[in-house]
């Protein structure tokens, strides 16, 4: 199984203030055929289903403000929150859809 | 717009079977760009991934459940469905379905439903 592991597990951000959150996959989700990493974001805000934020790492879904932004490659991903606004209070998880099992990291709880 | 909804007992015994269903509404299950998920979330426990399956039925399943689970759909409904035999406290979790985009190969999960919770207790 590929393990994802996301840093910090928790963190507290001041409103107006950038946001990073780190994933770590335990091989590479690049697929070489494509060039693309088979990696998804989602937020999670409390008694909500996850919502799909970013997908192959860095295309942002529709309707998710531009404040937020995904990069990496590979191994290494993360996703960014340029300004956090009291919305984004929530649980953040990286997911990678290279291989079955389909895995998720353990969440980061950020906070303001 | 895409819409799942899952329903099903709130509270299943231990040893016996979980069964929900996934409802899909606002577009047909058998589109040949979709893939149909379950997902579990335990309290405390990051997300599992139980299982997809295509219209066609092909099914992938997590192997740590493999042994114990099943998805099934019913295009003529819009609906599939899990079935999880012989549970224990350990399966215990909010359950969700949702639809993953690809073609031909699996992608991202994206609508979720709002999950359900399942408790298993006697």
């Amino acid at each position: 199984d590929i393990v994802m592991t996301q840093s910090p597990d928790a963190l507290a951000v001041s409103l107006g203030e950038r946001a990073t959150i780190d994933c770590r996959s335990s091989q590479s989700v690049l697929y070489s055929s494509n060039n693309k990493n088979y990696l998804a974001w989602y937020q999670q805000r409390p008694g909500q289903p996850p919502k799909l934020l970013f997908y192959w790492a860095s295309t942002r879904q529709s309707g998710v403000p531009d404040r937020f932004s995904g990069s990496g490659s590979g191994t290494d991903f993360t996703l960014t929150i340029s300004s956090l606004q009291a919305e984004d209070v929530a649980i953040y998880y990286c997911q990678q859809y290279y291989g079955t099992p389909y895995t998720f990291g353990q969440g980061t709880r950020l906070e303001i | 717009q895409l819409q799942l909804r899952e329903s099903g007992p709130g509270l299943v015994r231990p040893w016996e079977t979980l069964s929900l269903t996934c409802t899909v509404s606002g577009g047909p299950i058998n589109s040949v760009s979709h893939y149909w998920g379950w997902i579990r979330q335990s309290p405390g426990t990051r997300l599992e991934w139980i299982g997809s399956i295509f219209h066609s039925g092909t099914t992938y399943y997590n192997p740590s459940l493999q042994s114990r689970v099943t998805i099934s759909v019913d295009t003529s409904k819009n609906q599939f469905f899990l079935k999880l035999t012989s549970v224990t406290d350990a399966d215990t979790a909010v359950y969700f379905c949702a639809s993953h985009l690809g073609f031909g190969e699996i992608w991202w999960l994206d609508p979720w439903g709002q999950g359900t919770l399942v408790t298993v207790s006697s």
